[in-house]
């Protein structure tokens, strides 16, 4: 059973923190993505990764970073965690090509809170 | 703004009956996928179309797609309680970073 997995459920943090959030997928997919979900927006790309080491901006990226040392992770980090990133983080993956191409595997999602 | 705009933005109806909703594009597509949430979880994939498909089925899902009009449409057939869902569309173009999801409609079905 394919699987996306990530390292948290449920995250508290305060203001100023560094934050980080983990992804990890056992499909040995090419690509991974992190996305934001937030009441009457969808999703929205925040970075996504075609390679390891590879990574480029999505839709949102200020404020946050990646980083992709192996192939099964994909790392989120928000530098200085702000009350405005209080969302739904969700990790996907897919096989290799554009995203429109193949359909991508969610991870059961981060809600982090920033006080 | 969103490539992709469902509508309804939510649907209540009771189990055994049709549920529908909408999917609006603004440009040209390669193909489009409808994704279902359960509440507080990950988003799980359920049809893809291609742009030269007209029609496609998965089980009690039917999905159209009509490039002439930018739209497609997802029904749900003689729906269930754990129908109860929100339900996205994404569409993607050739570019890497045109692979959008709208805000999605939430269904509900009550026994």
């Amino acid at each position: 059973d394919v699987k996306v997995t990530q390292s948290s459920r449920y995250l508290v943090k305060r203001t100023g923190e560094k934050v980080f959030l983990e992804c990890v997928q056992d499909m040995d997919h090419e690509n991974m993505f992190w996305y934001r979900q937030d009441p009457g927006l969808g999703l929205r790309l925040i970075y996504f990764s075609y390679d390891v080491k590879m990574k480029e901006k999505g839709d949102i990226p200020e404020g946050y970073s990646v980083s992709r040392e192996k192939k099964e992770r994909f790392s989120l980090i928000l530098e200085s965690a702000s009350t405005n990133q209080t969302s739904m983080y969700l990790c996907a993956s897919s096989r290799e090509g554009p995203p429109f191409y193949n359909e991508q595997f969610f991870g059961p999602g981060t809600r982090l809170t920033v006080l | 703004s969103q490539q992709g705009e469902e509508d309804p933005q939510a649907l209540s109806i009771q189990e055994g009956e049709n549920a529908t909703m909408n999917c609006s594009y603004k440009t040209s597509i390669n193909n489009l996928q409808w994704y279902r949430q359960n509440s507080g979880r990950g988003l799980v994939h359920l049809i893809l179309i291609r742009s030269n498909e007209r029609e496609k089925h998965s089980g009690r899902l039917r999905v159209t797609l009509d490039t002439s009009k930018k739209s497609s449409s997802l029904l749900i057939t003689a729906s269930r309680a754990a129908d109860t869902a929100s339900y996205f569309c994404a569409t993607g173009t050739d570019s890497w970073g045109k692979f959008q999801f709208g805000a999605g409609t939430q269904v509900v079905v009550t026994p």
